[in-house]
């Protein structure tokens, strides 16, 4: 398996521009996380799926943020409109059995707001 | 609130020397934690999971240790190489009503340098 693909791996936009980030899970893995990480507050859990169902949304941001997984072996995390302070990197991350279990992160996508 | 602090916050040592890293947490109910691995520009990579009987988990080169009765936790790495050059992120997982499964709570990571 190639493991968990993320694209794209770098995202550079303007300021109220829509960024869509894409996440293909490790196939057979039926949770998956969005995470975002900065250098001045870490990772932070975005949104948890298990079974393609959103679980925890709590770590959304705001309203302009959202996430779809219309199936197993896709999931979207979509700004709109982004601002800078969204730039970060943002991670997705599959397991089996939920949020107690090994997570696979994927390479990342380094957003940049300008 | 749950927390997780992780100390120290970077770290640099020789190659071929020892260190550990620590990780004090308040998360409750607590599940498990983890020891994850970030080489620059990459994922985290899993190292270790510890539940609440567990005080001792080797991997490798890597050991973690828990203390559940004084939350912490620590990660000890023998012989460093080169390649152990990255950050270091400690995960606690909090046991959540059934709907929502688990709370995952991290820290901000220990930057650790080996150099020559």
């Amino acid at each position: 398996d190639a493991g968990v693909i993320q694209s794209p791996r770098h995202e550079v936009t303007e300021m109220g521009q829509e960024v869509t980030l894409r996440c293909k899970p490790i196939s057979g893995h039926n949770s998956l996380f969005w995470y975002r990480q900065t250098m001045m507050r870490g990772l932070e859990l975005l949104i948890y799926f298990n079974n393609n169902v959103p679980i925890d949304d709590s770590g959304m941001p705001e309203d302009r943020f959202s996430a779809k997984m219309p199936n197993a072996s896709f999931s979207t995390l979509k700004i709109q409109p982004s601002e800078p302070r969204d730039s970060a990197v943002y991670f997705c991350a599959s397991s089996f059995g939920g949020g107690g279990t090994e997570a696979f992160f994927g390479q990342g996508t380094r957003l940049t707001v300008v | 609130k749950n927390q997780v602090e992780q100390s120290p916050q970077s770290l640099i040592i020789l190659e071929g020397k020892n260190c550990t890293l620590q990780c004090n947490y308040t998360v409750s109910p607590f599940s498990n934690l983890r020891w994850y691995k970030q080489d620059t520009g990459r994922g985290p990579v899993s190292l270790t999971i510890m539940t609440f009987s567990e005080n001792t988990k080797s991997n490798g080169r890597y050991t973690a240790t828990l203390d559940a009765d004084t939350k912490q936790s620590s990660l000890h790495i023998t012989a460093s190489q080169l390649s152990d050059s990255a950050s270091y992120i400690c995960v606690v997982s909090a046991i959540m009503n059934s709907n929502s499964g688990y709370a995952l709570n991290f820290g901000k990571g220990t930057s650790l340098l080996v150099t020559p």
